[in-house]
């Protein structure tokens, strides 16, 4: 059981540039979230899924696309890179209902000069 | 609207002394809530969770919280700090049954002096 896996660990883009978060997991559960992680502020969700074929927007959707094509994956596209999401981006998954805890994988460091 | 409250950014204790991390919530509805610790560099990991059973949780590592409604609030605490409880510790509530909408803390980090 790999539980969440992402990639790349590390990535750094010039402003404008576009690129694609991988992120999967192998527990077959319902929901898979993304955050983002800056100094003192906690993580933010990006956007969420409850099930292949349903995508929703979180607290700072701005910038970045989701789909979810299938129940082990659930990519982040950021379209056009600014500096401002330069950060730590975290993938999750859980079962469905308020009760279970999420799963998160290793991080993705991103720089965008 | 639920949110979550961490009531100290750092926390700094001794090693072999007990520790205390805050954590004050709110919420419309009856919540779960969740407390995650984040190792330097690392992923996070589910220390412990609360979800309308009993109200003082055990989790792993010697870490307990306790539920109490009446201050809405879900303190972490263990009687004896290790070196390696060093760490980012968050909060987390959801009620949905949504669980991917879950509000974080902004974290509280926690240094052990030897």
């Amino acid at each position: 059981n790999a539980g969440v896996t992402q990639t790349p660990k590390f990535q750094v883009l010039k402003t404008g540039q576009s690129m694609t978060l991988q992120c999967a997991q192998d527990m077959n559960h319902e929901y898979m979230s993304w955050y983002r992680q800056d100094p003192g502020m906690g993580l933010r969700l990006i956007h969420y899924s409850v099930g292949a074929g349903i995508t929703d927007q979180g607290e700072v959707p701005n910038g970045y696309n989701v789909s979810r094509s299938t129940t082990e994956d659930f990519p982040l596209r950021l379209l056009s890179a600014a500096p401002s999401q330069t950060s730590v981006y975290f993938c999750a998954s859980s079962f469905s209902g308020k009760t279970y805890e999420q799963y998160f994988g290793p991080g993705t460091r991103l720089t965008v000069t | 609207a639920q949110s979550v409250t961490q009531l100290d950014s750092h926390v700094s204790v001794s090693e072999g002394t007990p520790v205390l991390l805050r954590c004050n919530y709110s919420s419309s509805y009856s919540p779960s809530l969740f407390w995650y610790v984040q190792h330097p560099n690392k992923g996070l990991q589910l220390l412990l969770k609360y979800t309308s059973a009993a109200t003082l949780v055990k989790g792993i590592n010697g870490f307990e919280a306790e539920f109490k409604k009446s201050e809405t609030s879900f303190h972490l605490t263990k009687p004896s700090a290790h070196m390696s409880d060093a760490a980012e510790y968050f909060c987390v509530v959801s009620f949905n049954t949504n669980a991917g909408k879950s509000t974080f803390g902004d974290g509280t980090t926690l240094t052990v002096k030897p």
